[in-house]
């Protein structure tokens, strides 16, 4: 079971916008920023966002990140078939003295 | 552009020791701000953090594996090395190595990922 907690799935359709979400506590959310990762089958992961809100460079605006208390989200606006995709959240846990993921969403398009 | 590769056996036996290499090019692993990461997803499960290692040696492991996991850095190859001890079923897995951006400018996060490698703990 993963320290953080993300849907195991959600869907949308093209051009919707949807939201996936991450929850932890005080130890790790609470007290740390939260990067995403974007992971297609086979592939390795790729980060889409850091320090919570930040895009690295070729990641598209579509992409946007906030965190707030304990929680944590990615929004993807004007959805497309390619972001058919798992996505992740982490963070530093303090408690556990080691950095922690969550179980991935899988998103449908 | 920063590049990782990992590499390795696929197939270790049960109660022996798991060695992989992650090789960096495009770019130096002597920076002093970065550190090198290790990450691993078993079959059908999330991702999870092993341990990092820094250019100057220092290693920090994930408590859940400490006792079994040794991490180093060679500097003259750009290379860093995962050993994990007394494998099982349960170290089945696609070992990722990453970079850990660090400091003023940086992406702070896993960033790259090499493509990963599947090792298969079985006898």
């Amino acid at each position: 079971q993963s320290v953080l907690t993300q849907p195991p799935s959600t869907s949308g359709t093209p051009g919707q916008r949807v939201t996936i979400s991450c929850s932890g506590s005080g130890s790790n959310i609470g007290s740390h920023s939260v990067s995403w990762y974007q992971k297609f089958p086979g592939t390795a992961p790729k980060v889409l966002m850091y320090t919570g809100s930040q895009r690295p460079s070729g990641v598209p605006d579509r992409f946007s990140g906030s965190q707030s208390g304990t929680s944590a989200s990615l929004a993807i606006s004007g959805l497309q078939s390619e972001d058919e995709a798992d996505y992740y959240c982490a963070t530093w846990d303090d408690s556990l003295s080691a950095w922690v993921f969550g179980g991935g969403t899988k998103l449908t398009v | 552009q920063l590049q990782l590769r990992e590499s390795g056996p696929g197939l270790v036996r049960p109660s022996e020791s798991l060695s992989l290499t992650c090789t960096v090019s495009g770019g130096s692993i002597s920076s002093d701000t970065d550190c090198w990461d290790w990450i691993r997803q078993t079959p059908g499960e999330g991702l999870e953090w092993i341990g990092n290692v820094y250019n100057s040696g220092f290693t920090h492991y994930n408590p859940s594996l400490k006792s079994r996991v040794t991490m180093s850095v060679d500097t003259s190859k750009n290379q860093f090395s995962l050993r994990l001890t007394s494998v099982t079923a349960a170290d089945t897995a696609m070992y990722y190595c990453a970079r850990h951006g660090r400091g003023p400018g940086a992406v702070e996060a896993f960033d790259p990922w090499g493509q990963g490698t599947l090792v298969t703990v079985s006898s």
